[in-house]
């Protein structure tokens, strides 16, 4: 079974852009969540989609948001693209909703570096 | 809302040594997972445990609700072990999404 995907790997942008991160979650698992990991904050929750419906949401600015299609895979935008947005995404999907009781699966992340 | 707290932040061990992880959080949580990271970003989930212990090769997870602590062992450390173990616990009690993760402990571990 194909693990998590993430496109694009590495994404360099301006300030003042919008960016467009893609998660395909592993085949069956309907729950994807997404996460924000910079060294000085670590890791930090963004949201988490289940049945193309958002069940969570971190605390983030209203830059980012996020859907998820029938077919489970999802998406995440932010824009106006700050310098502090620049960090490793990371989208984990699992079998069913609520990450916090299920495990998670994880994509090798999209590193964005925001000029 | 859930706080959740890892020492040490770094740990360096000679191949063969036993390691101990911690991580402590402040609310009562359904299920706590172990992460691993490896130098290039991806991880891998380790353990999610809601009680007792969990064992797999030469790692083992225990869960301490009622103290709200939990450890990490790595018997027979190798340098292939060296990595980021995050702990994660979600927010709220009760709480399905939004975990909380603690800040990592790097392990360094020395041939």
């Amino acid at each position: 079974k194909a693990g998590v995907t993430q496109t694009p790997r590495y994404l360099i942008k301006t300030r003042g852009q919008q960016v467009t991160l893609s998660c395909s979650p592993i085949s069956g698992h309907r729950s994807v969540s997404w996460y924000q990991q910079t060294p000085g904050q670590g890791l930090q929750f963004l949201f988490e989609y289940f049945s193309e419906t958002q069940r969570n949401k971190g605390n983030f600015p209203g830059r980012f948001s996020g859907r998820q299609f029938s077919n489970s895979r999802s998406e995440m935008n932010v824009s106006t693209l700050e310098l502090g947005d620049s960090a490793l995404y990371l989208c984990a999907s699992s079998l069913v909703k609520g990450s916090g009781t299920d495990t998670q699966y994880f994509g090798p992340g999209t590193r964005l570096t925001v000029l | 809302k859930n706080e959740v707290e890892q020492s040490p932040q770094n740990l360096t061990a000679q191949e063969g040594e036993f390691i101990t992880i911690n991580c402590s959080y402040s609310v009562g949580i359904s299920a706590l997972h172990w992460l691993q990271q490896h130098p290039g970003g991806g991880i891998v989930s380790l353990f999610m445990l809601s009680s007792g212990k969990k064992k797999h090769g030469r790692l083992i997870a225990t869960i301490n609700i009622q103290e709200k602590h939990s450890s990490l062992h790595i018997t027979a450390s190798h340098p292939r072990d060296s990595a980021v173990y995050i702990c994660a616990a979600p927010a709220l009690i009760g709480s399905q999404g939004n975990l909380i993760f603690g800040k990592g402990t790097k392990l360094s571990v020395k041939p």
